[in-house]
């Protein structure tokens, strides 16, 4: 089975400065996708971004990057120019690409909260 | 409009009460899911639907039972509450089970006294 791990429990950062969020992850498959959900006080989840295992460049989505680095399974989340609207916990999740009985399944790391200095 | 709503959005309810969530998109999704976030915000996968047929049943107690009248709606119905349901359950869709995005409900809190 697949496992996800986020080692940070907590993390912090000033405003307009950069912070990077840790992922690491453990599965037998060859191709799967990554994501980074941000769930806000309002507890709605947010897709952030999405990684496609078969892509070795890294996603980006305006001040959201990752560095996906296959063989040492690991997939963080840079924030750039860090604004109070990105205080949030922020989830690390996996999906299988493979058929099956879990396809489909997100396997969610357990959180990062993410706290925004002004 | 709401791509995926769920009622109610807090429900606080006594032990051994039988309750209901219902969940609906408008996104035309074919796969619906339910999540469990517990009181550490640990995610977990409950159930998943595609085209009304359960294609994901995690280890779940047979006190969950999930419903699926049509492809829009995925309810989630729980027998016998205890107090170890207490958590946020969430609703998702996604186009199908091969869609890598889901789209997430706001959430039920459950509060099982």
């Amino acid at each position: 089975a697949q496992t996800v791990t986020q080692s940070q429990p907590e993390m912090s950062v000033q405003e307009a400065e950069t912070v990077t969020l840790s992922c690491t992850y453990d599965t037998s498959e060859s191709d799967y996708y990554l994501f980074w959900y941000k769930q806000p006080p309002s507890r709605q989840m947010i897709l952030v971004i999405r990684q496609e295992a078969y892509k070795q460049q890294n996603a980006t989505e305006n001040r959201f990057s990752v560095n996906f680095q296959k063989a040492a399974k690991s997939f963080s989340l840079k924030i750039s120019d860090s604004q109070l609207g990105d205080a949030a916990m922020y989830f690390c999740a996996y999906r299988s690409a493979a058929g099956g009985t879990s396809y489909g399944k997100l396997t969610f790391g357990q959180g990062t909260i993410l706290t925004v200095h002004p | 409009d709401t791509a995926v709503s769920q009622t109610p959005k807090y429900l606080v309810t006594q032990m051994g009460n039988d309750k209901s969530i219902k969940c609906e998109q408008n996104l035309g999704h074919d796969t619906m899911y339910w999540y469990k976030q517990d009181s550490k915000k640990f995610l977990k996968i409950m159930f998943s639907y595609n085209n009304k047929e359960l294609i994901i049943n995690e280890t779940v107690p047979n006190r969950f039972s999930p419903k699926s009248p049509d492809k829009a709606h995925l309810n989630l119905h729980i027998n016998s509450l205890e107090l170890g349901d207490s958590a946020v359950y969430f609703c998702a869709s996604s186009r199908g089970v091969g869609s890598y995005e889901q789209y997430f409900g706001p959430g039920t809190r459950l509060t099982v006294t």
